[in-house]
């Protein structure tokens, strides 16, 4: 059974900074990981995707990598901003094929100060 | 082009009654799928349509939940009758099928309280 881990499970930074959250699952055998944002009483925004043959995506300050073989990602945020305050949630299919149901983590409750 | 769309956005109701939600996916995505996060747990998958078919409803917590897609457009979640552990948010999310890449686009939930 697939299980997601999301470290730290919140973080507060000043405003600037560069930081790396952190996402573990348990089982290697995925065929994509995706990392979503959600703001409060709002629902998920699809931030990055990144398909079992690749190793990073990047959307602007946004860079997501992933090591299968040790089932492991990671979310690095460039240069944070106030408005990159949300839950980042990390989800990967819960049974290996792309169209399946994800299994999530907890999310990763991210607060930059002004 | 109109997102993923539900409705009810927030719903209170008393222990044994009936509630029905709604989720209008993307046009022309024939996958769709049911998610509820609980307070203080993570996002769990309850089941996911393609088209009208159920593909896999491994999620879904008991018989009192009732998930339908008639026609293959929206879906409907009915949960009959409501107790107190089923308060919590329950998004839709849906994707294409040709071409999947496996990225979702989910709503905004609808909030369920049940008292």
């Amino acid at each position: 059974k697939q299980e997601v881990t999301q470290i730290p499970a919140a973080l507060s930074v000043p405003e600037g900074e560069n930081l790396v959250l952190n996402c573990s699952f348990t089982d290697s055998a995925i065929y994509n990981l995706q990392w979503f944002r959600q703001d409060p009483g709002k629902g998920l925004t699809s931030l990055l995707l990144i398909q079992s043959s690749q190793r990073e995506q990047t959307s602007g300050r946004l860079n997501a990598s992933l090591d299968k073989s040790s089932g492991r990602s990671t979310l690095y945020i460039a240069a944070s901003q106030p408005g990159d305050s949300a839950t980042y949630l990390c989800a990967v299919p819960s049974r290996g094929g792309g169209a399946d149901g994800l299994t999530f983590g907890k999310g990763t409750h991210l607060i930059i100060q002004p | 082009e109109a997102g993923v769309t539900q409705f009810p956005s927030h719903s209170v109701i008393e222990k044994g009654q009936t509630v029905t939600l709604r989720c209008d996916p993307i046009s022309g995505h024939d996958n769709l799928y049911w998610y509820r996060r609980v307070m203080g747990k993570e996002i769990k998958f309850l089941l996911h349509f393609v088209k009208e078919s159920k593909q896999d409803e491994s999620g879904m917590p008991n018989n009192r939940f009732l998930a339908e897609r008639t026609g293959g457009t929206y879906s409907t979640l009915k949960v009959q009758p409501a107790e107190l552990e089923d308060s919590g948010v329950y998004f839709c999310a849906s994707s294409q099928v040709a071409g999947n890449t496996g990225e979702l686009f989910f709503g905004e939930g609808s909030r369920l309280t049940v008292l």
